[in-house]
């Protein structure tokens, strides 16, 4: 089984709608998560990161944490034309300084 | 403040000869790696450098080689390229003052291998 799996997609989601992917993972360690944006052609961006369970705010995205059932979700709210792109799921296991990266799901934001 | 930068951008090389990649960190980043995404996958660690020593090293053959100079840009290296090398490089700073050393990518190195 991989460390992090996510589904490629694509997610077709029309414009203004919450747009939610999900990604989830193997080991139950104590672990940090990062979410990545990656047009195509482009590399990866920073969106946000997550460690702690719970959600995590910042500014239309949310990411959700759920150390139980093994999933981080990420949530963008009001979606876009501009936030088609391939959103990357990425796992750091607590002392380790290497993330481990899931194939990325396609979104698709259709006006 | 700059990113990370990478170069070349784009690269055309054919089977068998040698290539070398470049990287320069974000300023105050000490850790760089080096990552290789293929087509419709997430990107692969190649190798990790912190203060000019090997941190981590990925499942990839010895054709691949790094080191990173005293002002913490690096190179990475690979004899021997077959078609399968034909990739996206990715290199990224990290530092142990952002949370959770949160990676930063540069803009990448298209290699073409004919």
């Amino acid at each position: 089984q991989k460390e992090v799996e996510q589904n490629s997609g694509p997610l077709s989601v029309p414009e203004g709608a919450i747009a939610s992917l999900n990604c989830t993972y193997s080991d139950r360690g104590s672990q940090s998560f990062f979410w990545y944006r990656q047009y195509s052609g482009k590399s990866p961006e920073l969106i946000m990161s997550i460690y702690s369970n719970g959600d995590k705010e910042d500014g239309r995205f949310t990411a959700q944490l759920n150390k139980a059932s093994q999933y981080v979700s990420l949530l963008i709210r009001d979606s876009q034309p501009s936030d088609s792109a391939t959103y990357l799921c990425a796992r750091m296991p607590g002392g380790s300084y290497i993330p481990t990266f899931g194939r990325g799901t396609s979104l698709i934001v259709h006006p | 403040d700059a990113g990370v930068t990478q170069s070349p951008t784009h690269l055309i090389k054919t089977r068998g000869q040698q290539v070398t990649l470049r990287c320069s960190p974000i300023s105050g980043h000490k850790s760089v790696s080096w990552y290789q995404q293929v087509l419709g996958q997430g990107p692969q660690f190649i190798f990790q450098y912190y203060e000019k020593e090997e941190r981590g090293r990925g499942n990839f053959p010895d054709r691949f080689s790094a080191r990173q100079f005293p002002n913490y840009s690096s190179e990475l290296n690979v004899n021997a390229l077959l078609l399968g090398d034909s990739a996206l490089y990715l290199c990224a700073s990290s530092s142990p003052r952002t949370p959770q050393e949160t990676q930063y990518f540069g803009p990448g190195t298209r290699l073409l291998v004919l």
